[in-house]
């Protein structure tokens, strides 16, 4: 399966300020996701990040708040814009391959960000 | 989707049989049962899927009912690196939205020394 290496891996952010977090592939994928895991919560779809387009956002995300990039097949970044606290959650990249009939989903290790 | 349920929590003894329920009385017939996990910290990792067979691969098995109503995700020898939220999910495979899952809280397995 692919691997994929998200960077940051953890980050401490201010108030107002954006960050950005790189997902890289090591090999073509179609289809890439960004999810994000609130503490103690499960994951949440927040958009699908498409190749040569705009991303494919999730009811309750936008993509002023969440600019979403798909510069080539194995690479993809995430903009978390303008914290708030209620940003601080972990933040997945994963990938779809298929498998046995189905597609399964690969994910990075996560970005986790606080927010204070 | 197909909603899931699953027990809060579990817990197994090492080196005994972990065997995980999920419910999913409302599956439709092109829909297949994945199980993922995700130990404390790190990313959720594939395990296993099925459709209506049962399944087994080098992480575990998995029994799906005649009727599909139901499955059980089964770690045949528990170790403390298996202790991890566990989730069951239903989904179709083909459509607008396949590629993507939906979790929900899974089960929380302790395996105790």
């Amino acid at each position: 399966s692919a691997v994929i290496s998200q960077k940051p891996s953890r980050d401490i952010c201010q108030r107002g300020t954006s960050l950005t977090i790189q997902c890289q592939v090591d090999s073509q994928v179609t289809m890439m996701f960004w999810y994000r895991q609130q503490p103690g919560q499960s994951l949440t779809l927040i958009a699908t990040a498409n190749q040569g387009s705009e991303a494919t956002y999730e009811s309750g995300f936008v993509i002023d708040k969440f600019p979403i990039s798909r510069p080539n097949l194995t690479f993809s970044t995430l903009t978390v814009s303008n914290m708030s606290p209620e940003d601080s959650s972990i933040y997945l990249c994963s990938v779809s391959r298929y498998l046995s009939g189905a597609n399964v989903l690969t994910f990075g290790a996560g970005s986790r960000l606080t927010v204070l | 989707d197909a909603k899931t349920t699953q027990p809060t929590s579990m817990d197994c003894a090492e080196g005994r049989a972990a065997n995980l329920p999920c419910n999913h009385s409302t599956i439709s017939g092109n829909e297949y049962v994945y199980w993922y996990r995700q130990i404390h910290s790190q990313g959720p990792q594939y395990i296993i899927h099925g459709l209506k067979n049962n399944e087994t691969n080098e992480m575990a098995s998995l029994i799906i009912t005649e009727d599909r109503k139901s499955s059980t995700l089964i770690l045949p020898h528990a170790t403390l690196r298996d202790t991890a939220v566990y989730y069951c999910i239903v989904r179709g495979i083909s459509g607008a939205g396949s590629y993507q899952l939906t979790f929900g809280k899974g089960t929380k397995l302790s395996v105790i020394p």
